[in-house]
């Protein structure tokens, strides 16, 4: 059973940048043909897709936020890491880490984390 | 981007009645590249259907999903105490992935 918890700040200062790593565990992050992937919920916007990575290093982005985002993956650790930056109050959200299937930019999430809470605020 | 549109807003039934949840996209979606997810407060989604007609692993078979093109529904054959949370609808076709904004169903 694949497991995912996120980590890092819940407050995180305007114009900085957000940070979170998602640790995988109960199976290996280098499984073939799947993504790992970072969605964020808020009152406001709902459930947005911000990105997912493949193991290899090939990501994508929700064009939404291309410009500010970064997702990376440590295989050694097991975890993979997003990073978004010059945040500002809508930036504040749950966010999930979770595992997509699919490919490219179209798939479903079948394995999610808790989600982290992250405010931004001064 | 397509827009995923759900209706109602919010359903009122109570247990041992049938939930039908509607979710419209604003344009055809590919190959019917639909999901659909359960939420409960604090919770996580949880994947109940995906490719808008297949349950997820253990998925109880009181749900069901169908449609195609730019229509489709998540139903529910027999609602049981537990079923009462958020439902969104979710596409990820050519166009990248989208969620719709939830349907709550409530306990009448």
């Amino acid at each position: 059973q694949v497991q995912l918890q996120e980590s890092g700040p819940g407050l995180v200062k305007p114009s900085e940048t957000l940070s979170l790593t998602c640790t995988v565990s109960g199976g290996s992050i280098n499984i073939i043909s799947y993504f790992w992937g970072w969605i964020r919920q808020s009152p406001g916007k709902g459930l947005e897709w911000i990105g997912s990575i493949y193991h290899t290093g090939s990501t994508y982005y929700n064009p939404s936020f291309k410009s500010r985002v970064t997702i990376s993956v440590d295989t050694s650790k097991n975890q993979f890491s997003l990073y978004l930056s010059s945040v500002t109050a809508a930036d504040t959200a749950v966010y999930y880490c979770a595992r997509p299937v699919g490919y490219g930019s179209s798939y479903y999430f079948d394995y999610w984390g808790q989600g982290t809470r992250v405010t931004v605020s001064s | 981007e397509i827009v995923l549109t759900q209706f109602p807003g919010t359903l009122s039934l109570s247990p041992g009645q049938r939930a039908t949840l509607s979710c419209r996209a604003s344009q055809s979606v590919s190959s019917s590249y639909v999901a659909w997810y359960q939420q409960y407060p604090g919770q996580p989604p949880r994947l109940l259907i995906y490719s808008a007609s297949t349950r997820a692993t253990g998925i109880p078979d009181r749900f069901s999903g169908s449609g195609s093109g730019t229509d489709f529904t998540l139903t529910i054959g027999r609602l049981e105490t537990e079923d009462f949370a958020v439902y969104y609808c979710q596409q990820y076709g050519r166009s990248g992935v989208t969620f719709g904004q939830g349907t709550r169903l409530d306990i009448k």
